[in-house]
């Protein structure tokens, strides 16, 4: 199992560029969620999803889409990156609710906008 | 509104214990967790408690609950050079999504 991964590792974007983050998971996990991570903020929910075709917003949801077509793909889109969106994005994924089950994290994507 | 802090930073000798704190606000938390993150990777689950328990040992981690004042510890023995990370203590609550709040993280270096 490869668990969850996410590309790019990396990515420096204009202000007003858009971009997709990927995220996909092996392990046929139902609950999918986008974090962003901000230097003495912890980690901030932006969306999460509860299987294929359902989607929800999380904590800091705006200036992002997802979508969620397959089990195992949950992609970020970024549709007119800013400034403040520079910041470290983690995907991760549960069997179930994550009250009941341990979340995997993917590596990490760090987005740095000009 | 839901709030968890930690101090940023903590230092201590290889072979000593660790303590990292926490502190949360709602009292209608269910479970509450600790994450480790590793330079440039994803977090891990360490451990959890139930908020029903007092404490939570597992192997060198303990894990130290008062509900009364919302505190949450983790306690490392034998604190090891591979110990040095950033740990993250977490909280949910039931309903919905049972959304997990983080804290703000604590960066843990031990000293060779």
């Amino acid at each position: 199992n490869a668990g969850v991964t996410q590309t790019p590792k990396f990515q420096v974007l204009k202000t007003g560029q858009s971009m997709t983050l990927q995220c996909a998971q092996d392990m046929n996990h139902e609950y999918m969620s986008w974090y962003r991570q901000d230097p003495g903020m912890g980690l901030r929910l932006i969306h999460y999803s509860v299987g294929a075709g359902i989607t929800d917003q999380g904590e800091v949801p705006n200036g992002y889409n997802v979508s969620r077509s397959t089990t195992e793909d949950f992609p970020l889109r970024l549709l007119s990156a800013a400034p403040s969106q520079t910041s470290v994005y983690f995907c991760a994924s549960s069997y179930s609710p994550p009250i009941y089950n341990e979340q995997f994290f993917g590596p990490g994507t760090r987005l740095t906008v000009l | 509104g839901e709030d968890v802090e930690q101090s940023l930073f903590l230092s201590v000798r290889e072979g000593d214990s660790s303590v990292i704190n926490c502190t949360y606000t709602d009292s209608s938390s269910t479970y509450l967790y600790w994450y480790k993150q590793e330079p440039g990777a994803g977090l891990q689950l360490l451990t959890y408690i139930f908020s029903n328990m007092d404490m939570k040992q597992d192997q060198r981690l303990t894990v130290l609950l008062n509900k009364k004042d919302k505190h949450l510890s983790l306690r490392i023995a034998d604190t090891q050079t591979g110990d040095s990370a950033i740990y993250f203590c977490a909280e949910i609550y039931s309903g919905g999504y049972q959304k997990v709040t983080f804290g703000t993280g604590t960066k843990l270096q031990v000293i060779p």
